[in-house]
């Protein structure tokens, strides 16, 4: 059961324009979510993350959407540049819900993100 | 400041022969410690995590193992390996208290044949 989904696997943009890659949940008690990217070869790296509290959250060209009635989010990447090509995980876990989940991120399957020149 | 490493990074492996992944983590002590697996098709699956030397708790029924010999030390096994034990595996870590974001190592790439 895949309690976090990422339905396009690719998304191709141009550099300049904005890149949006969605991630759908199913589990109405995840209260914390994340961005991995991760290039070829090497492990995924944390982007950004954002608690069930808020609705946005801005780091930069990255800005993270949750809409918790439709339980989905998404990562915005403006302008989106060639070194952002790489593979995007959503991720999300119950941080608050008592006791500890010690990091049991459930992960999306990722989105192929190629940003062209 | 902290790093992560695992080896071997890629791997060839008959069925039914061992297996052993080995992680360190630097520059950091007591750090929680994960292994996950990135099956095709699928996202990252937390297969095991330890909060603490020789304490392992195991997220999904398989054929493999984990154990945390030292503090900084997590070794991923299995003792006859299966076809479906292919995959992209990741040793993570994570800080004391900050349970959510975690840092993984560069990725073993595991083929059973």
């Amino acid at each position: 059961d895949q309690q976090v989904k990422q339905n396009s696997p690719s998304l191709s943009v141009q550099e300049g324009r904005i890149s949006i890659l969605n991630c759908d949940y199913t589990n109405s008690m995840f209260d914390y979510f994340l961005w991995y990217k991760k290039y070829p070869a090497e492990g995924p790296t944390f982007l950004i993350s954002i608690s069930s509290i808020k609705d946005k959250n801005e780091d930069g060209r990255f800005t993270v959407f949750l809409n918790k009635s439709a339980k989905h989010l998404s990562l915005h990447i403006v302008p989106s540049q060639p070194g952002d090509s790489a593979v995007y995980f959503c991720a999300a876990t119950l941080a608050f819900a008592g006791g500890t989940s010690y990091g049991k991120l459930t992960f999306g399957q990722g989105t192929i993100l190629t940003v062209h020149p | 400041s902290q790093t992560i490493h695992q080896w071997p990074a890629t791997l060839v492996q008959p069925v039914g022969s061992p297996l052993s992944l080995e992680c360190t983590v630097e520059g950091t002590s007591n750090p929680n410690l994960y292994w996950y697996r990135q099956a095709a098709g699928r996202g990252l699956q937390l297969l095991f995590y330890s909060v603490g030397i020789g304490q392992i708790s195991s997220e999904v029924p398989q054929n493999l193992s984990a154990s945390r010999p030292q503090d900084r030390q997590f070794i991923l096994s299995s003792k006859k390996l299966l076809l479906s034990d292919s995959g992209f595996y990741l040793c993570a870590w994570s800080v004391q208290g900050d349970l959510y974001t975690i840092y993984f190592g560069e990725g073993s790439w595991l083929t059973v044949v």
